[in-house]
């Protein structure tokens, strides 16, 4: 069954520095999408990053970078240059099959990300 | 442009009674999933519908059901409310049905007592 593993539940960062977000997933559909979302304390959430299974460079958007690691079925996040703002909970997630078969996500746990100044 | 815009934002009722959250998508958007985040978990998808008809269901009983209007604008109907059916509920809108990118709503926080 696919799954979603985010096994950090908090992480602190100091501001200014980079921060790896944690994600590991499992399907055997070889057509895949990864994201990446942040879920302030308001509520909504706000997509940040898409990885496909068949792309071969890792997806960047401004300071956020996804590490894909195909053999190891990981995705993590990589936050570059942390704000005070960046502090939030951020979820990893899947979809499973080509875009066309719909998209319903899979989403982890989450990791509670608090950014110090 | 308006995002994807939840009402009411916050509900409370008790249990065995029924309850309607609306969703209205971004203009232009076909599709609407619906997603269920009960407090320190991820979300859980309920359904999605695309042109006004069901493309997917989540793990959720028949308690829970949706439609979506000709405008696109969705209904989530739950019935029977349990006390576990306390949750913020999530809609999210595609212009196509897999679409890689959703834009979700800021959600509506369904209180049982």
């Amino acid at each position: 069954a696919q799954k979603i593993t985010q096994t950090q539940p908090g992480m602190f960062v100091q501001e200014k520095e980079a921060v790896t977000l944690d994600c590991t997933y499992d399907t055997s559909d070889p057509s895949y999408g990864l994201f990446w979302y942040k879920q302030p304390s308001s509520g909504e959430m706000i997509f940040l990053i898409y990885q496909g299974s068949y792309d071969q460079q890792n997806a960047t958007e401004g300071r956020y970078s996804l590490n894909f690691q195909k053999a190891r079925k990981s995705a993590n996040l990589v936050i570059s240059a942390s704000q005070l703002g960046d502090s939030a909970m951020y979820f990893c997630a899947m979809r499973e099959g080509t875009e066309n078969q719909g998209g319903k996500l899979i989403f982890g746990q989450g990791t509670e990300l608090s950014v110090k100044p | 442009d308006a995002g994807v815009t939840q009402s009411p934002t916050h509900l409370i009722k008790t249990r065995g009674q029924q309850v309607t959250l609306r969703c209205s998508p971004i203009s232009g958007h076909k599709s609407v999933s619906w997603y269920q985040q009960v407090l320190g978990q991820g979300p859980q998808f309920i359904f999605q519908y695309y042109e006004k008809e069901e493309r997917g269901r989540g793990n959720f009983p028949d308690r829970f059901s949706a439609r979506q209007f000709p405008n696109y604008s969705s209904e989530l109907n739950v019935n029977a409310l349990l006390l576990g059916d306390s949750a913020l509920y999530l809609c999210a809108s595609t212009y196509f049905w897999g679409e890689t990118e959703a834009f979700f709503g800021q959600g509506t926080r369904l209180t049982v007592v």
